[in-house]
């Protein structure tokens, strides 16, 4: 079945160093695709979206970047900050919205 | 940005009742909320589909008859867990798409059934 799946169960970054996060999908037909942040015992939290006619697309500190070539998602995290550590999920539209296997980001000073 | 309220936020049961959780779109009208459970360590897996007026889509695997969806409005969905076991026991998050909102969908606080 169609699925949406991460590479990295886990990454420990320092504070002040940049995040990448991967995500790797399979339908094609999906036309958004969304990163969600979730903290212990809390229901998500959306960072940034991006269509799938855009290969990237910038917010604050935070960017995505899509390669429908490869099926492939990331979210950079720019200086990442105590405060990011949580598991973050990549999911897909298409009527649907479909999470990924998540992935826990881990910020040591 | 919108706000959307989930109710209750943890439950104790007991095996063979029912538990009833609300999810309710505050300062928007949801067409479409979408229910998903959570084990701990694991992703959202999406239950069911529930749009206004209609009957919920449910996903492969997903009893209708022991998870009841109700979207009777634009602002409230319910799903009741019908004669809870212990395996029902887990995280449920319901999300509502706002009709003004694109794809952006938020998500209820979740509620932790705890089924004993």
């Amino acid at each position: 079945g169609e699925s949406v799946g991460l590479h990295l169960p886990t990454l420990s970054v320092q504070e002040g160093d940049n995040s990448i996060i991967n995500c790797a999908y399979s339908n094609s037909a999906s036309d958004y695709f969304i990163w969600y942040k979730q903290e212990s015992g809390k229901g998500p939290q959306f960072i940034i979206d991006i269509r799938s006619n855009m290969d990237k697309r910038q917010g604050q500190r935070v960017t995505v970047l899509l390669n429908k070539t490869v099926k492939h998602l990331s979210l950079q995290i720019a200086a990442t900050q105590p405060g990011d550590s949580a598991v973050y999920f990549c999911a897909e539209t298409n009527n649907k919205l479909i999470f990924g296997a998540g992935t826990r980001l881990a910020v040591h000073p | 940005g919108a706000v959307v309220s989930q109710h209750p936020s943890w439950v104790i049961c007991k095996s063979g009742t029912s538990v009833k959780i609300e999810c309710r779109s505050l300062d928007f009208q949801a067409t479409t909320m979408f229910w998903y459970r959570q084990f701990p360590k694991q992703s959202l897996m999406l239950m069911a589909t529930s749009n206004e007026g209609s009957k919920a889509t449910y996903e492969q695997g997903v009893e209708k008859d022991k998870f009841l969806i109700n979207h009777a409005s634009l602002t409230l969905s319910t799903l009741t867990v019908t004669s809870a076991h212990p395996e029902d026991s887990s995280f449920y998050i319901c999300s509502a798409f706002s009709r003004a909102g694109g794809t952006e969908a938020f998500f209820g606080q979740g509620t932790r059934l705890t089924v004993v």
